[in-house]
C-alpha cells in the first residue's frame, strides 16, 4: 500500500512563531487531505488539496503531486492550533484513505 | 448545518458482549467511511460505503467486525464478540466529492 510518513514528528513553536509541516507519499494519488486533531480528539477538515495552493486565514496547503509532497503552513501560531496534524492521501486507483502518524504541535504561550 | 453524529460517544462493556456503534453522516454526502484510531496503530480505514453500498472492507479486522448502510441517513458498525483488543476510538466520516468530515468518535473500552 502507499506509505505516508510525516515530519517533524513533533514540533514546540513560541506563540507568535511561524511553522512548516510535511507530508511525503510514495504513489500517485488524486485525493489528499489535512486534518487537525484537537486536544479533545476531535477530527477537523483543513484542506482538500490534491494539488495546487490554498489559503484559509492563518493556514495554507501546497501540494506538489508531481513531487509526492504536500506542505500546511501555520503562520503566527496561537495556543489553539495545538494537536495532532495528519497528511491523508487516497491513491489514483482505490478509495483507500491511508493517514501519517501525525505531527504533534505544541504552541507555548 | 449538522456535522456528522455518532453514537454512543463512550461505551464501556465486558469482552464476550456485543457492541454496535452509531452514525449518521452529513445529509447529501454519498460516501461514508469507517475509521479506528489506537495509539499502536494510528488511524485505520476499515470500512467505506458509496451510495449506501460496501465498496472496500479489507480494513475490517475481523469476521466478528460488521457493518451496514440501511439508508443514506444511518450506518451501524457492530463488534460480536468484543474482545479487549477492540478497545479504540471510533470515527464515521461523510463525504461528498473529496471532503471526509468526521464525528466525534465513539470511544471503546471493552473489559
Amino acid at each position: 500500500g502507499i506509505q505516508v510518513e510525516q515530519s517533524p514528528p513533533d514540533l514546540i513553536l513560541q506563540e507568535g512563531a511561524n511553522s512548516t509541516l510535511r507530508c511525503n507519499f510514495s504513489d500517485s494519488v488524486n485525493n489528499l487531505q489535512w486534518f487537525h486533531q484537537n486536544p479533545w480528539g476531535q477530527l477537523i477538515n483543513l484542506f482538500y488539496i490534491p494539488s495546487g495552493t490554498k489559503q484559509n486565514g492563518r493556514l495554507s496547503a501546497t501540494t506538489v503531486a508531481t513531487e509526492r509532497y504536500s506542505l500546511l503552513y501555520i503562520s503566527s501560531s496561537q495556543t489553539t492550533d495545538s494537536g495532532v496534524y495528519f497528511c491523508a492521501v487516497e491513491r489514483v486507483d482505490n478509495n483507500d484513505m491511508r493517514f501519517g502518524a501525525g505531527t504533534r504541535l505544541t504552541v507555548k504561550p | 448545518d449538522a456535522g456528522v453524529i455518532q453514537s454512543p460517544r463512550h461505551e464501556v462493556t465486558e469482552m464476550g458482549q456485543e457492541v454496535t456503534l452509531r452514525c449518521k453522516p452529513i445529509s447529501g454526502h454519498d460516501y461514508l467511511f469507517w475509521y479506528r484510531q489506537t495509539m499502536m496503530r494510528g488511524l485505520e480505514l476499515l470500512i467505506y460505503f458509496n451510495n449506501n453500498v460496501p465498496i472496500d472492507d479489507s480494513g475490517m479486522p475481523e469476521d466478528r467486525f460488521s457493518a451496514k448502510m440501511p439508508n443514506a441517513s444511518f450506518s451501524t458498525l457492530k463488534i460480536q464478540p468484543s474482545e479487549p483488543r477492540d478497545s479504540a476510538v471510533y470515527f464515521c466520516a461523510s463525504s461528498f466529492s473529496g471532503a471526509q468530515h468526521f464525528g466525534d468518535g465513539t470511544r471503546l473500552s471493552i473489559l
